[in-house]
């Protein structure tokens, strides 16, 4: 069990640029999630996966956004069309369907938009 | 509306000197109620689950509880390698989501 991994760990793009970042989740977990974090507040929810079904998106994610789970392992994020207000760091979590959904994070990806 | 305040926004602690962290839930149904440590740069690190009201758990000088309305996490004689924000989030039956509060960032001085 290497944990859950993410890449990269920084991206400095300058408006109006796309980015892509990827999420490697626990190799026996079937459910993924991204969330949206900025300075001095906590996680917020964007999407998740069980297997490669996209099962859920938060009213707050925009059409900018998309995400992808093709075989039901690692998964993408996109930002089309990037504004200074992207800039946060994007947290990829991971879980085992059952009672006990706990889900185990990664290191994030680090964006900043110029 | 499901919601979670966090209480302090930040603490500052002697090495040594015993506290507790408050996290305040409104959710309708609770599945499950989760903290976490964060390090500056990095990504949440859990710490425990807590499903009902009652239930205890620990680890090391960490200790969570929870009732119907909140949890806490109590830290005793801390470390200065204990300073790190703590998050609580809670997950909703009808729902995978976590809702997060804002965290508790902790400062312990030697």
């Amino acid at each position: 069990d290497t944990g859950v991994s993410q890449d990269p760990r920084h991206k400095i793009t300058k408006r109006g640029q796309n980015v892509t970042f990827r999420c490697d989740p626990i190799s026996e977990h079937n459910r993924l999630y991204w969330y949206r974090q900025t300075l001095g507040q906590g996680p917020e929810f964007l999407t998740y996966f069980q297997n490669e079904a996209q099962l859920e998106k938060s009213r707050l994610l925009s059409d900018r956004f998309s995400a992808e789970r093709p075989k039901g392992s690692f998964s993408t994020l996109e930002i089309q069309r990037t504004e200074q207000g992207d800039s946060a760091m994007y947290l990829c979590a991971s879980s085992l369907v059952s009672g006990a959904d706990t889900q185990y994070f990664g290191p994030g990806t680090r964006l900043t938009v110029l | 509306e499901d919601q979670v305040t966090q209480s302090p926004e930040a603490l500052r602690l002697q090495e040594g000197e015993s506290s507790s962290l408050n996290c305040s839930y409104t959710v309708s149904g609770l599945r499950g109620l989760f903290w976490y440590r964060q390090d500056p740069g990095k990504g949440p690190e859990f710490l425990f689950t807590l499903y009902s009201a009652g239930e205890e758990k620990e680890k090391e000088r960490l200790k969570a509880t929870l009732t119907k309305k909140e949890s806490f996490l109590h830290i005793t004689a801390p470390k200065p390698e204990d300073s790190a924000t703590y998050l609580c989030a809670v997950q909703a039956n009808n729902f995978n989501k976590f809702y997060f509060g804002s965290g508790t960032k902790l400062n312990v001085k030697p």
